[in-house]
């Protein structure tokens, strides 16, 4: 059974560009949710996809974008980079209603 | 909105002394909650969820809805116990279930 992998690890990015981040679910999870984490504070939900369709949204706004695939990995698309979207960027994938399993994240640096 | 709060940042204790991690959580109606650890160099996992009641690597949790706390023990500390703890709860928005976190509390055990 393989966990929730994504990448890049660790990426620098200027102010004002657009990113896009991967993950890959665990297997035989159809749920996947992306959290925003900065620099001392708890992860803060940004949205979660299930069956390629965006079923709910945090406190984020529209240039934090996304997509699910049919195997059920991910991505997020951030435009715009503003140099507070510095932030560890996590993947979570379940089964609806099931727990939760965390991707390493990727720590995204906006200069 | 509903908001978990972990009072301390930082929390030492010596090794084979007792451990409490506070939480309290503020929700409107019966709160799934849980406790999340993160060790050194190491992903977001799931440490116990209060509806399993479990007891897992000795820590105990108990949900006291009077008081809206859900505090985090351990009668004797190892060292192996250092990691950053995260509460949170899950909150349906949209369809969506989402995980709130608080700030979270870096526990160190010393020798």
């Amino acid at each position: 059974e393989t966990g929730v992998t994504q990448s890049p690890t660790h990426l620098i990015k200027t102010r004002g560009q657009q990113v896009t981040l991967r993950c890959s679910s665990q297997s035989g999870h159809n749920t996947v949710s992306w959290y925003q984490q900065a620099l001392g504070q708890g992860p803060q939900f940004i949205f979660q996809y299930y069956r390629e369709e965006e079923n709910g949204r945090g406190n984020f706004p529209p240039r934090f974008s996304g997509l699910q695939f049919p195997n059920y990995s991910s991505e997020l698309n951030v435009n715009a980079l503003e140099l507070d979207d510095s932030a560890l960027y996590l993947c979570a994938s379940t089964q609806m209603g099931g727990g939760y399993t965390f991707g390493s994240g990727t720590r995204l640096t906006v200069v | 909105a509903q908001r978990v709060t972990q009072p301390e940042k930082l929390l030492s204790v010596f090794k084979g002394a007792p451990v409490e991690l506070k939480c309290n959580y503020s929700y409107s109606g019966s709160p799934e909650l849980f406790w999340y650890v993160q060790y050194s160099r190491q992903r977001l996992q799931l440490l116990l969820r209060h509806i399993s009641r479990e007891s897992i690597k000795g820590f105990t949790a108990d949900l006291n809805k009077g008081e809206t706390s859900f505090h985090l023990k351990k009668p004797f500390a190892q060292e192996e116990d250092s990691a950053m703890y995260y509460c949170a709860l899950t909150e349906v928005i949209q369809g969506a279930q989402k995980l709130v976190f608080g700030q979270g509390t870096r526990l160190t055990i010393n020798p």
